[in-house]
């Protein structure tokens, strides 16, 4: 059973370009996490997602963020117009559906805005 | 909204010493989730507590729940270097399905 997948590993973008981060959940799991972490720092929440349902996107920057996890294919994370303060590790986790069970994170994407 | 206070931030320790670090809330928790991260890796599950009171052991590893289920611990004995990385606690939260991430308290042993 093949872990969380996200890519790429690692992104270099431009001022003023688009990032698009995908991951692929655990098989069965329905429900997705992003986390944003930087250096030795703890993990910041992002957004919260089920299939094609944003549950919770409370900790999303309203501007220039978005996330969607729709019926087919892996859930994407976009930043538009990425500034330098970007830059971070962001972590994908798919949990199974209903209870209160543990994330698997993926290897994250380490994004890099220059 | 909800927060919970993970402490110490650093503990730097010998090879051999023993570890601990606490996670504490100011309203009752249903559960919590410890997990573990290496330099340079992602979030890694340890375990999950439950009841009241409730002590769970791996090898070298020991986790509480508080009686008032309002904090937890995590101590590891006679450190080993496998053990660097950041420890952190993570209450799930049934408001909302989600887990409330401590800061991490992060291990380091010292040359």
């Amino acid at each position: 059973n093949a872990g969380v997948m996200q890519n790429p590993r690692h992104l270099v973008r431009r001022r003023g370009q688009e990032a698009r981060l995908r991951c692929s959940p655990m098989k069965g799991h329905s429900h997705v996490y992003w986390y944003r972490q930087l250096p030795e720092e703890g993990l910041k929440f992002m957004v919260y997602l089920q299939k094609e349902n944003i549950i919770d996107e409370s900790g999303m920057p309203k501007e220039r963020f978005s996330a969607e996890f729709p019926k087919e294919g892996p859930s994407i994370l976009r930043i538009q117009q990425v500034v330098r303060g970007d830059s971070a590790a962001y972590f994908c986790a798919s949990s199974p559906p209903r209870g209160k069970y543990e994330q698997y994170f993926g290897p994250g994407t380490r994004l890099t805005v220059t | 909204g909800q927060q919970v206070m993970q402490i110490p931030q650093y503990q730097h320790v010998q090879e051999g010493e023993d570890f601990t670090t606490y996670c504490n809330s100011s309203t009752t928790l249903s559960n919590i989730q410890w997990y573990k991260q290496r330099p340079g890796g992602h979030p890694v599950f340890l375990i999950q507590l439950v009841k009241s009171g409730e002590v769970k052991k791996q090898k070298r590893l020991t986790f509480q729940f508080g009686e008032a289920k309002k904090n937890s611990s995590l101590h590891i004995t006679a450190t080993q270097t496998t053990d660097v990385g950041t420890y952190f606690c993570a209450p799930y939260m049934d408001s909302n399905y989600q887990l409330i991430w401590g800061a991490g308290t992060k291990l380091i042993i010292k040359p």
